[in-house]
């Protein structure tokens, strides 16, 4: 199978700070991977596209300078939630596609942050 | 745009009772359509997928262009299949594209 691991799990940061998140495809090399949020009870929300060696596509209302995303391998994305606050308090999941046509996502074990 | 909606948050069923968890779709195309599974303390997983057409741990789904619906049923719902359902659906269909997800069902099967 395809695996897709997160770290950290969790995190708890103080406002201000700056969050790096890891998302790494192991077996598998992703040209693009999903950023997805998840407020507590509720869906996950698509807030990026990751493309390696090149600029992440936003969704519409998520902050590219506070939401930012590189994806420097094939084989790794991050996500860093600059000065975070509490509203950025959030469930964080990446997901990632064996190739262009396979369109199963499988998806990382997602990161509980917690801003306080 | 896509939209993708599961009227159900909760749903309660008995341990061998008849599950149908419900998912319409909104999309101008033909998309592809998904229903995605997380059981408690574990990741999202592929459930099904409608080009598939395969039953999965007995589930099945099947796309109706008519009604814009992609409901999941298990005619015996077993304990173990507890969990989040998600419905989501993937334009344009046939790449790797983002998912769009409904808000999720939680299904709940009492012994």
């Amino acid at each position: 199978g395809a695996v897709v691991s997160q770290h950290p799990s969790w995190v708890i940061c103080k406002s201000g700070t700056s969050v790096k998140i890891e998302c790494r495809s192991l077996d598998f090399q992703a040209t693009t991977m999903f950023w997805y949020r998840q407020f507590p009870k509720q869906s996950l929300m698509l807030m990026a596209t990751s493309n390696e060696g090149s600029k992440a596509t936003y969704e519409q209302g998520v902050e590219k300078d506070k939401f930012l995303i590189n994806h420097a391998s094939l084989t790794l994305s991050t996500l860093t939630v600059t000065s975070a606050h509490p509203e950025d308090s959030s469930f964080y999941i990446c997901s990632a596609h064996r190739g262009r046509a396979d369109t199963e996502a499988f998806f990382g074990q997602g990161t509980r942050l917690t801003v306080v | 745009a896509q939209r993708v909606t599961q009227p159900e948050k909760l749903l309660s069923v008995f341990k061998g009772a008849p599950v149908e968890l419900k998912c319409n779709y909104s999309y101008s195309g033909s998309p592809e359509l998904f229903w995605y599974v997380q059981y408690s303390r574990q990741r999202l997983q592929l459930l099904l997928r409608h080009i598939s057409r395969e039953s999965i741990k007995g589930f099945t789904a099947d796309l109706n262009k008519g009604e814009t619906s992609f409901h999941l049923k298990k005619p015996f719902a077993q304990e173990e299949d507890s969990a989040m359902y998600y419905c989501a659906l993937s334009a344009p269909p046939g790449s790797a594209r983002q998912l769009t997800f409904g808000s999720g069902t939680q299904l709940t099967v009492l012994p």
